[in-house]
């Protein structure tokens, strides 16, 4: 599958801050998806983007699908310690998901 | 969201032997599984696509007759990791489709001694 470009590669930010992270592609998705993974367990769904455009929140977290289809952001508000963890973007070709390589966020209180 | 479960969490075996991990859809069916490698700080890499009632399909680099796959019901894929060496040792993840979202297992480490 293709890798997507995923950036920061790392973020150390303070309790309370804000964060955001984006993927790129040199390939259309029709879905992008954000998920979350703790150590040790499997990526849990943070959000699913279906349609160019689409600005879509859970609680905290924001995530827009872009106009080109080739690029998604994330951004979570007002960072709590339980955020610490890595992201990844993840672009949905046909049923196989392309992953980016992961944002690893780390929230100091 | 829909619920995927694996079994074992956690497994050591001895170099040689075949280890099963199986993955299930609890809440939901799932015609396609997926199974996925994850090494230390890296991302996930896809190694084969399960398809219930047909055979797997297999990403390039990935042994079938190493890396077993059996889809024989619409709630469970099972892999099969043969003849197993430590660099098989790995963080093992599977995921089931519903709709048009993926949901994952909690993972299995394997450790092979």
């Amino acid at each position: 599958g293709q890798q997507l470009n995923q950036s920061p590669q790392s973020m150390f930010i303070q309790e309370g801050e804000d964060v955001s992270m984006n993927c790129t592609s040199s390939s259309i998705f029709n879905t992008w998806l954000w998920y979350k993974q703790d150590p040790g367990e499997g990526p849990v769904l943070l959000i699913a983007l279906y349609k160019a455009g689409e600005l879509t929140s859970n609680g905290r977290l924001t995530a827009q699908f872009g106009i080109t289809r080739k690029d998604s952001f994330l951004n979570i508000s007002a960072s709590i310690p339980s955020d610490v963890g890595i992201y990844f973007c993840a672009g949905l070709s046909g049923y196989a998901l392309n992953f980016g390589k992961g944002t690893s966020l780390l929230v100091t209180p | 969201g829909a619920v995927v479960s694996q079994h074992p969490s956690r497994v050591i075996c001895k170099s040689g032997t075949s280890v099963k991990i199986e993955c299930r859809s609890l809440d939901f069916q799932a015609t396609t599984m997926f199974w996925y490698r994850q090494f230390p700080k890296k991302s996930l890499m896809l190694m084969a696509t399960s398809n219930e009632g047909s055979k797997a399909t297999y990403e390039q680099g990935v042994e079938k007759d190493k890396f077993l796959i059996n889809h024989a019901s619409l709630t469970l894929s099972t892999l099969t990791v043969t003849s197993a060496h430590p660099e098989d040792s790995s963080f093992y993840i599977c995921s089931a489709v519903s709709g048009h979202e993926q949901y994952f297992g909690p993972g299995t480490r394997l450790t092979v001694t």
